[in-house]
């Protein structure tokens, strides 16, 4: 059974922390994303990678980094958290491209509170 | 780049169809995904078609799409409680990894 896992599933935080999200996938997979949900938004691309050591901005980047040294392994990095980076985050994970439609496989969401 | 656009609510009684619509922008779009969020929970997969396809059914999910209108939907027939989430319309453009997705419809069920 495919599975993405995210560290944490609630998060609380102070204003000006670093912050670390772990998200690991047993597929695989080479390419990994990381999202945030908000309200009225949707999810929104913060990153992706598509290879180890290889990461991509996504339509938000700003106030993110990311790591990925192992090919199951995909860390989204809060540098100095602020308070409009309370938001949940998901991490999905898919195959190359293929034709069967390269779905992603979505981890649980972690909820992440900056006070 | 890609703008996808959905519903926020819809609200449906047991036992009747529902029809989630979705519009996109990009005309080059190749895969274009249904995913389903329950409360507390990631998305999952429900079923996608690729950009050659009118249609495709998939037990009660039947899924159109038009591509002159750059428009897609969902029904779901006999709907049920279990049906109540939210449902994510994506759209992959090209040959790239990223998905582009709209900002989801809460289906609520009336008993």
């Amino acid at each position: 059974d495919v599975k993405v896992t995210q560290s944490s599933r609630y998060l609380v935080k102070r204003t000006g922390e670093k912050v670390f999200l772990e998200c690991v996938q047993d597929m695989d997979h080479e390419n990994m994303f990381w999202y945030r949900q908000d309200p009225g938004l949707g999810l929104r691309l913060i990153y992706f990678s598509y290879d180890v050591k290889m990461k991509e901005k996504g339509d938000i980047p700003e106030g993110y980094s990311v790591s990925r040294e192992k090919k199951e392994r995909f860390s989204l990095i809060l540098e100095s958290a602020s308070t409009n980076q309370t938001s949940m985050y998901l991490c999905a994970s898919s195959p190359p491209t293929s034709g069967k439609g390269n779905e992603q496989f979505f981890g649980p969401g972690t909820r992440l509170t900056v006070l | 780049g890609e703008d996808v656009e959905q519903s926020l609510f819809l609200s449906v009684r047991e036992g009747d169809s529902s029809v989630i619509n979705c519009t996109y922008t990009d005309s080059s779009s190749t895969y274009l995904y249904w995913y389903k969020q329950e409360p507390g929970a990631g998305l999952q997969l429900l079923t996608y078609i690729f950009s050659n396809m009118d249609m495709k059914q998939d037990q009660r999910l039947t899924v159109l799409l038009n591509k002159k209108d750059k428009h897609l939907s969902l029904r779901i027939a006999d709907t049920q409680t279990g049906d109540s989430a939210i449902y994510f319309c994506a759209v992959r453009s090209g040959g790239y990894q990223k998905v582009t997705f709209g900002i989801g419809t809460k289906l609520q069920v009336i008993p």
